[in-house]
């Protein structure tokens, strides 16, 4: 059974600090991994999906990177600003079936 | 566009009774179509997902049902809420035969009193 872990739980920083999520899981197989975001009481909004062929993904200051050898793949945000302040939750999905596999989130807060 | 929309945003509901939470899709056709709970402090579980009109796939034994009487519409259902069905619920669809990303609605907050 995939089971998907994000570290650290709660990050809390100062504006323009660039930082990194982490997201490990237990399965290498797997299709893609998405990261969403979420803003309290609201839905989730897809912010980069990475194909298991692929390594990384990239959208304005955010990064996304997969090692599916490791189990591991990290969301680097770059000059991060209070708007970005949110939930992040990292998502697979297996290559068998269409079944999102979520971890808990990290929950991001950005200082001005 | 495709949008999806989802009723009500937010309910407060004692124990034992009845629950129908309605999600619908506009500007598609044919998508898969999931339902996800949130518990507070926990990640997402998937409930349901069905691939077509009366086509359900139920992922956890639970108090709960869903069902898909037209093509964008799905619908979460109880006949008797307990305490631990409070939580946030999340609708989202997919294309079929794609595996991109799901798109999420806005979710509906359920409290059971």
């Amino acid at each position: 059974k995939q089971e998907v872990t994000q570290i650290p739980a709660a990050l809390s920083v100062p504006e323009g600090e660039n930082l990194v999520l982490n997201c490990s899981f237990t399965d290498s197989a797997i299709y893609n991994l998405q990261w969403f975001r979420q803003d309290p009481g609201k839905g989730l909004t897809s912010l980069l999906l990475i194909q298991s062929s692929q390594r990384e993904q990239t959208s304005g200051r955010l990064n996304a990177s997969l090692d599916k050898s490791s189990g591991r793949s990290t969301l680097y945000i770059a000059a991060s600003q209070p708007g970005d302040s949110a939930t992040y939750l990292c998502a697979l999905q297996e290559t068998s079936g269409s079944r999102l596999t979520f971890g808990e989130g990290t929950q991001l807060t950005v200082n001005p | 566009s495709q949008t999806i929309h989802q009723w009500p945003a937010t309910l407060v509901q004692p124990v034992g009774s009845p629950l129908s939470l309605e999600c619908t899709v506009e500007g598609t056709s044919n998508p898969n179509l999931y339902w996800y709970r949130q518990a507070a402090g926990r990640g997402l579980q998937l409930l349901f997902y069905s691939v077509g009109i009366g086509q359900i796939s139920s992922e956890v034994p639970q108090n709960l049902s869903a069902s898909r009487p037209q093509d964008r519409q799905f619908i979460l259902s109880s006949k008797k809420l307990l305490l631990s069905d409070s939580g946030f619920y999340l609708c989202a669809w997919r294309h079929r035969g794609r595996r991109e990303t799901q798109y999420f609605g806005p979710g509906t907050r359920l409290l059971v009193l």
